[in-house]
């Protein structure tokens, strides 16, 4: 089955640092999602990328859909402390209704 | 809008008992929904998911069930709880089949 690694698995930065997560899949995908989870709630979608080389804002984040369909990268700018939280990354092949989820990258901000 | 909910919000169970989770959405007709596991500090592992009234997949064999009465209900249910059944619980659903998923808050369950 497909497999999603996510890295880091955890970061620990100060306020006002810019933050960079990825995943990489053994096979293609046709949509990533990232989603951020705060402790004890449902995942929130972040991003929605539908399209190779795609380069998606949302405020602070950035998305970008990798060329070769097999990966994904997050970039957050300026971090606060509100962006503490888990990121999942999760892929999507086209005519499958599942979706696979990254294990997740837990980013703690250092006073 | 739409909105998606579920309950209860936490839930501690001995084991052998029966369990029964509960999610709805509000504000939409005839959604895909899911039902997630989330084990501490992982990722999701999907358990079930629905494309309409009384249809049900089922992605890996386990001690718990999936229902859906009406279309916008699901209902997650065992008849008798282990302990590894104790998680994180969340409900999600989609327009389509390929379109994007939305969360529910999740329900926290501790079985002893």
């Amino acid at each position: 089955g497909q497999q999603l690694n996510q890295s880091p698995q955890s970061m620990f930065i100060q306020e006002g640092e810019d933050v960079s997560m990825n995943c990489t899949s053994s096979s293609i995908f046709n949509t990533w999602l990232w989603y951020k989870q705060d402790p004890g709630e449902g995942p929130v979608l972040l991003i929605a990328l539908y399209k190779a080389g795609e380069l998606t804002s949302n405020g602070r984040l950035t998305a970008q859909f990798g060329i070769t369909r097999k990966d994904s990268f997050l970039n957050i700018s300026a971090s606060i402390p509100s962006d503490v939280g888990i990121y999942f990354c999760a892929g999507q092949d086209f005519g499958n209704e599942k979706l696979t989820f990254g294990t997740g990258t837990r980013l703690t901000i250092i006073p | 809008s739409q909105t998606i909910h579920q309950w209860p919000a936490t839930l501690v169970q001995p084991v052998g008992s029966p369990l029964s989770l509960e999610c709805t959405v509000e504000g939409t007709s005839n959604p895909n929904l899911y039902w997630y596991r989330q084990a501490a500090g992982r990722g999701l592992q999907l358990l079930f998911y629905s494309v309409g009234i009384g249809q049900i997949s089922s992605e890996v064999p386990q001690n718990l069930s999936a229902s859906r009465p009406q279309d916008r209900q699901f209902i997650l249910s065992s008849k008798k709880l282990l302990l590894s059944d104790s998680g994180f619980y969340l409900c999600a659903w989609s327009r389509r089949p390929l379109d994007t998923q939305y969360f529910g808050p999740g329900t926290r369950l501790t079985v002893l």
